[in-house]
């Protein structure tokens, strides 16, 4: 079965310092990952996706997310964050096998200081 | 193009009211679903419907049903609300041969069962 574990519930950086969200996944087949943002009342924004071409994969907003099939992880990350970026981000795992069903972590805050 | 249309985008309820929460996608997709969100938590999958005539239990679907008469709309009905079933519910669709490319959100529905 598929799952998804986002290890931090909320992440603080100051503006303009590199933004790290960390996930890790378990699937038993190749997965598709994405991560999805949502800022403050608001629906959802596809972010980025992997899908089994490139492991490094870029964003939109300056995000990229590695994927690292050893370590079953998919790691956001941005060079230098910015208030906007201030919004609820979700790891979401899926494959073929259970019917491109969308698995969904618990989502990570991430809180801009000035 | 209007993408996933959900009504209404709030709504409060009485303890023991009955609701349908509308979703309308004019993309011609194959694929629906009903999410919903709780606080800290991400999306869960309360029914989905492969096509017009078919739909299936996701992980939640206890005090929830849905028909799907159409390809276009995929209602989803609260017989007895309860102060559990406040959350904010998520409409998707997808296109059956894009697999989880084609994933299209509504901006949601937040219920408050009072």
């Amino acid at each position: 079965a598929q799952s998804v574990t986002q290890l931090d519930s909320h992440v603080s950086v100051s503006e303009g310092t590199p933004v790290l969200l960390r996930c890790n996944y378990s699937s038993s087949y190749s997965p598709s990952l994405f991560w999805y943002v949502q800022h403050p009342n608001k629906g959802l924004q596809l972010l980025l996706k992997y899908t089994s071409a490139a492991t490094l994969v870029k964003g939109i907003n300056g995000f990229e997310a590695e994927f690292k099939k050893s370590e079953t992880s998919f790691h956001l990350t941005k060079p230098s964050a910015h208030m906007s970026d201030a919004a609820e981000y979700f790891c979401v795992v899926s494959d073929a096998n259970s019917n491109y069903q969308l698995i969904w972590g618990a989502g990570t805050k991430l809180i801009i200081k000035p | 193009n209007a993408g996933v249309t959900q009504t209404p985008k709030f709504r409060i309820l009485k303890i023991g009211q009955s609701m349908t929460l509308q979703c309308t996608q004019d993309m011609n997709h194959n694929y629906m679903y009903w999410y919903r969100q709780d606080p800290g938590m991400g999306l869960k999958l309360i029914y989905y419907s492969v096509g017009a005539g078919i739909t299936d239990k996701g992980e939640v679907p206890n005090g929830y049903n849905v028909s799907r008469s159409t390809t276009e709309d995929f209602p989803l009905r609260l017989e007895l609300a309860a102060p559990s079933q406040t959350s904010v519910y998520f409409c998707a669709s997808r296109a059956a041969d894009r697999g989880d490319y084609g994933y299209t959100f509504g901006s949601g529905t937040r219920l408050t069962v009072v």
